[in-house]
């Protein structure tokens, strides 16, 4: 199985700030990788797939970056609809896909 | 937009099979040749993909679950079907089907969620 290591497991973030959440894959998964933003008692959101790519309808505040076994999701400014948990999944091997363990961000 | 959406029974006894349905709408589920995501998230934890399925058949599931899971796709009534044998109260979890987003292979984001349904096993 492929390991997806996220962290931090919480951050803490004020309206405004700058945030990068770091997901780490145990081998390289050369950029097959999507983050995905959940808010409580709702299905995830597809935010970034191919490590860097905005699906449509995100907002251009959110980018994605990295290759290999290293990756960031970054929210340039924080706003009062990003305090979520995001997850990491890694789709370059089906045996299993895998996602990260969450990343919660609350209010500072 | 396809939208799929979960229904099967909220409570489930130990030992028995849980059976979950997909129903697709807003078009077909053969529509650009996509694979349809099974994946689950017991109370509090992360997410754990269970498998995937295309509307030939192609199963790929998760190594962990593969004794126990089984999928089928009804083509005419627009639906995927998970069941999942001899299930604990590990299994209790939000059950979610989704779609991939860009076809042909089951290596794919999932792109369109449905609003999941609650799954609880207990006696």
């Amino acid at each position: 199985d492929i390991q997806m290591t996220q962290s931090p497991s919480t951050l803490s973030a004020s309206v405004g700030d700058r945030v990068t959440i770091t997901c780490r894959a145990s081998q390289s998964i050369s950029n097959w990788l999507a983050w995905y933003q959940q808010k409580p008692g709702k299905a995830p959101n597809l935010l970034i797939y191919k490590a860097s790519s905005l699906e449509s309808g995100v907002p251009p505040r959110f980018s994605g970056s990295g290759s290999g076994t290293e990756f960031t999701l970054t929210i340039s400014s924080l706003q009062p609809d990003d305090f979520a948990t995001y997850y990491c999944q890694q789709y370059n091997s089906y045996s299993p896909l895998t996602f990260g363990g969450g990343t919660t961000v609350d209010i500072k | 937009q396809l939208q799929p959406r979960e229904s099967g029974p909220g409570l489930v006894r130990p030992s028995e099979t849980l059976s979950l349905t997909c129903s697709v709408s807003g078009g077909s589920i053969k529509k650009n040749d996509l694979y349809w995501g099974w994946i689950r998230q017991p109370p509090g934890k992360g997410l754990e993909w269970i498998g995937s399925i295309f509307h030939g058949g192609s199963t790929y599931l998760n190594p962990s679950l593969k004794s126990r899971v089984s999928f089928s796709v009804d083509t005419s009534k627009n639906q995927l079907s998970l069941r999942l044998t001899s299930v604990t109260a590990a299994d209790t979890a939000m059950y979610y089907c989704a779609s991939g987003r860009e076809g042909y292979s089951p290596l794919d984001p999932f792109a369109v969620w449905g609003q999941g349904i609650k799954v609880i096993v207990s006696s």
